[in-house]
This record gives C-alpha cells, sequence and structure tokens, in this order.
C-alpha cells in the first residue's frame, strides 16, 4: 500500500521568508501527485498536481510554485511567503486517474 | 454554485446513535465517489470508494449514491465517540484533462458524545 512521508509537521515562518516543503511516497511507481491546502474553514483547494516528472500543473495562480525532481518526491515552494500563505498543507498521491486520493499527515504552517 | 455541497455541520449525537452525512453535486460528468474522515490535525483518511449508483457496505459504514438526484450518503450505524471528525466527501471523473483531481466538499464536523 501506499505511504505518504510529509515534514515538517509545524512550521512557523516569518513573512517574506523562503518556504520549502517536502513530500515523499513509497509503495507506488509512477504515482499522480497533489498538493492541497486547507484553510480553517476545512475545504481543500488543490494548488498543484503532477502526472511524471517535471510535469507541474497550476491550479490556482499565487505565491508557491511545485517541483517534482524524482517519480515519487513533490516540493512545494515559495521565494517569499505572505501571511495568506498560512494554512495546513496537504500532499496525496493516486495510482491512476481514477482511483482514490492517499493523503500525507500534512504540514501546519503559520506565516508570522 | 459550488460544484459539491456539503452541510458543514456541526452535527452532534449520542454514543450508538445512526449517522447519516450527505453531500449534493452538480457536475452529472462525476463519475466516482470517495468518503474521507479527517481526525484534528491530520491527512484525510479514505473510507469509502463508489463508482455505481446503489449502496456500498464496510462494517458500520455505507455509502450511497443516487447519480440520478446527484446525491451521496454516508451512513454510520452504531456511532462510537472515535468516530468524531470532520468527514469530507469527494467527487472524481475520469479521462479528458482531469488527472485524478478530486472535488471536495466543505466537510461535516462530526462529536459523538459518550
Amino acid at each position: 500500500s501506499q505511504t505518504i512521508h510529509q515534514w515538517p509537521a509545524t512550521l512557523v515562518q516569518p513573512v517574506g521568508s523562503p518556504l520549502s516543503l517536502e513530500c515523499t511516497v513509497e509503495g507506488t511507481s509512477n504515482p499522480n501527485l497533489y498538493w492541497y491546502r486547507q484553510a480553517a474553514g476545512r475545504g481543500l483547494q488543490l494548488l498543484f498536481y503532477s502526472v511524471g516528472i517535471g510535469q507541474i500543473s497550476s491550479e490556482v495562480p499565487q505565491n508557491l510554485s511545485a517541483s517534482r525532481p524524482q517519480d515519487r518526491q513533490f516540493i512545494l515552494s515559495s521565494k517569499k511567503l505572505l501571511l495568506s500563505d498560512s494554512g495546513f498543507y496537504l500532499c496525496a498521491c493516486s495510482r491512476a486517474e481514477n482511483s482514490p486520493l492517499h493523503f500525507g499527515n500534512g504540514t501546519r504552517l503559520t506565516v508570522t | 454554485q459550488k460544484e459539491v455541497e456539503q452541510d458543514p455541520g456541526p452535527l452532534s449525537v449520542p454514543e450508538g446513535a445512526i449517522v447519516s452525512l450527505n453531500c449534493t453535486y452538480s457536475n452529472s460528468a462525476f463519475q466516482y465517489f470517495m468518503w474521507y474522515r479527517q481526525y484534528s490535525r491530520k491527512g484525510p483518511e479514505l473510507l469509502m470508494y463508489t463508482y455505481s449508483s446503489g449502496n456500498k457496505e464496510d462494517g458500520r459504514f455505507t455509502a450511497q449514491v443516487d447519480k440520478s438526484s446527484k446525491y451521496i450518503s454516508l451512513f454510520i450505524r452504531d456511532s462510537q465517540p472515535s468516530d468524531s471528525a470532520t468527514y469530507l466527501c469527494a467527487c472524481l471523473y475520469a479521462g479528458g484533462t482531469s488527472y485524478g483531481k478530486l472535488t471536495f466538499g466543505q466537510g461535516t464536523i462530526l462529536t459523538v458524545h459518550p
């Protein structure tokens, strides 16, 4: 079965600082990978998805970027954080486009 | 109008009650339907995954899909305090440019009292 590792679990960063969140997947090859953000209202917003190495699609234009340097590694980055970037960031993967998503345990980011 | 609507609750029930959680959706292209459970400060955990209209049962959980009404439900029998969590419905269509992207409801907060 698939296992998704995310770190760190909690992060507090000042406004204007850079960000790098990493996600790695075990138990599957060539997965589809996703970054979601969950705000206080509980809804999940899709930020980026990737169907292969180096292939990134953005769903929402914003202060963030994503990269997939290896098959089972997905990175979320920012050059300069904004207060509005605070939230709960979740990495997810699926084996195929009609498969359910499996989520990691997320990173809670607070921008101060 | 959001593509997937879910009553946010909160919903509070006594232990042993039957819980009914519901979502409606507007996109008739959705083919696959999921329910996730999310505990505080954790990622969502897949509970149920269904494709066709009808019922699917797994232990105390039953997922129901009515494509004609665009209505999906999750029933929890004999609810336990450990069922206290946020429940998220999600819909998916395969093919085209979907790339497996899920559309989520807002989530319903459930509390089961001992």
